[in-house]
């Protein structure tokens, strides 16, 4: 089965703490990208890779921080940093092309306790 | 910001009738998309209209795209309880990063039985 999988599905994260969010994708696609989505919002960019070892800031960045060492893995660390870290976190990845779906995966939902 | 906006924000109607959900947006544009979002899941795209194209159907759902106007609509005929669920927008950005998609906060649409 091809797809996008995120785990876990939900964390809980103490104050001051790291947490690290997994992304794998199985489609040999070469862009993957981190979204945050809070209550009634929509999607925010945090980052973005489209090639292995190399990652772009998105409209988010602050407070987290990404690695791409694998075609198939974008995991997504929150840090102490982040101030405001509870939120559905979303992975996608998609070709590099024009005119191209984003394939997602089903979240995981951090809450910090 | 190029994000789109959809407009309403929430919609409610009866099995049986249409839903119409409209997208605007601020740049100019290679695609504008539109994706389904169940409560607490992942976004699962829909359709892809490009720049140059006016309508296109898939199924029970029908999209218009007008560049003049920077808008987009969304319509989903015979709708079903099982099209409950938030619809997206999401363009790109010409001259932006390829794949990179901004999306807006969403039309909540309840369809009751």
């Amino acid at each position: 089965d091809g797809g996008i999988t995120q785990s876990p599905k939900y964390l809980f994260r103490k104050e001051g703490q790291n947490v690290t969010l997994s992304c794998e994708q199985n489609l040999n696609h070469d862009a993957m990208y981190w979204y945050r989505q809070d209550p009634g919002q929509g999607l925010r960019l945090i980052y973005y890779s489209q090639i292995v070892n190399d990652f772009q800031k998105g409209d988010i960045a602050e407070g987290y921080s990404v690695s791409r060492e694998k075609k198939e893995s974008f995991p997504l660390t929150v840090t102490s940093a982040q101030k405001n870290p509870t939120a559905f976190y979303l992975c996608a990845s998609s070709i590099v092309d024009m005119n191209t779906e984003a394939f997602f995966g089903q979240g995981t939902r951090l809450t910090v306790v | 910001s190029q994000q789109g906006e959809e407009d309403p924000q929430a919609l409610s109607i009866q099995e049986g009738e249409n839903a119409t959900m409209n997208c605007s947006y601020k740049t100019s544009i290679n695609n504008l998309q539109w994706y389904r979002q169940n409560s607490g899941r992942g976004l699962v795209h829909l359709i892809l209209i490009r720049s140059n194209e006016r309508e296109k159907h898939s199924g029970r759902l029908r999209v218009t795209l007008d560049t003049s106007k920077k808008s987009s609509s969304l319509l989903i005929t015979a709708s079903r309880a099982a099209d409950t669920a938030s619809y997206f927008c999401a363009t790109d950005g010409r001259g932006s990063t390829l794949g990179r998609l901004y999306f807006g906060r969403g039309t909540q649409l309840t369809v009751w039985p």
